[in-house]
């Protein structure tokens, strides 16, 4: 597509679910991150893909949260048994190279955790 | 660690007038910084950006300026437009590095 997909764009889960957070990067994009933003916070790193490289997770707040990258494209952000504080907008974001030239962000999925 | 802060949580200034928004940081390491501009229920957006061998890029109404020394950047905009009001992010990266870090935002109101 022409830009960054995410889905949902909202989802509202109880505590202790799991949930699944896709995103489907702009095609040809080798790099691939994913972000949230809390109530009145800023951009928090959560994960980063870049190609066929070991992606550096080390942005992850904890172990209930993982991610993959399938085919070098679209990516799933994972969040186990899920708790209140999960609760932000989660942007993924892709780039043609490394990206610290700037990359395209989705739209975001705005997860509440009640 | 907060390596890019945004000290204004919040801006407000009148259609017409120049709207000035602060970014600190303290990573001696970043040398590109660039601006990005988020409306509500929608990713933020490039606006513009400067490598550290500039002190000023300027885009149509838009201007950032970089003083290394103090570790300080702003982004200038003149005339404000109520279309400007958004959340802005600045952001930060370094040669060796793969990402970018971002400031905590500022939200801007231009009032008409």
């Amino acid at each position: 597509g022409a830009g960054v997909s995410q889905s949902p764009s909202n989802k509202v889960t109880e505590k202790g679910k799991d949930v699944e957070l896709r995103c489907d990067p702009i095609s040809g994009h080798t790099a691939l991150y994913w972000y949230r933003q809390s109530l009145g916070q800023g951009l928090e790193f959560l994960i980063y893909f870049q190609g066929n490289s070991a992606p550096d997770k080390s942005g992850l707040p904890s172990d209930r949260f993982s991610a993959e990258r399938t085919g070098g494209s679209v990516s799933t952000l994972t969040i186990q048994r899920t708790q209140q504080e999960d609760s932000a907008v989660y942007l993924c974001a892709s780039s043609l190279d490394t990206g610290r030239y700037g990359y395209t962000f989705g739209s975001g999925t705005r997860l509440t955790v009640v | 660690d907060q390596q890019v802060k945004q000290n204004s949580p919040s801006l407000s200034v009148q259609e017409g007038r120049i709207s000035i928004l602060n970014c600190d940081y303290t990573n001696s390491m970043f040398d590109y910084f660039l601006w990005y501009k988020k409306y509500p229920a929608e990713g933020p957006t490039f606006l513009i950006s400067i490598s550290s061998i500039k002190d000023k890029n300027e885009d149509g109404r838009f201007t950032v300026f970089l003083n290394k020394s103090a570790k300080h950047l702003s982004l200038h905009i003149v005339p404000s437009q109520p279309g400007d009001s958004a959340v802005y992010f600045c952001a930060a990266s370094q040669t060796s590095g793969s990402r970018l870090t971002f400031g905590e935002g500022t939200q801007l109101t231009v009032n008409p």
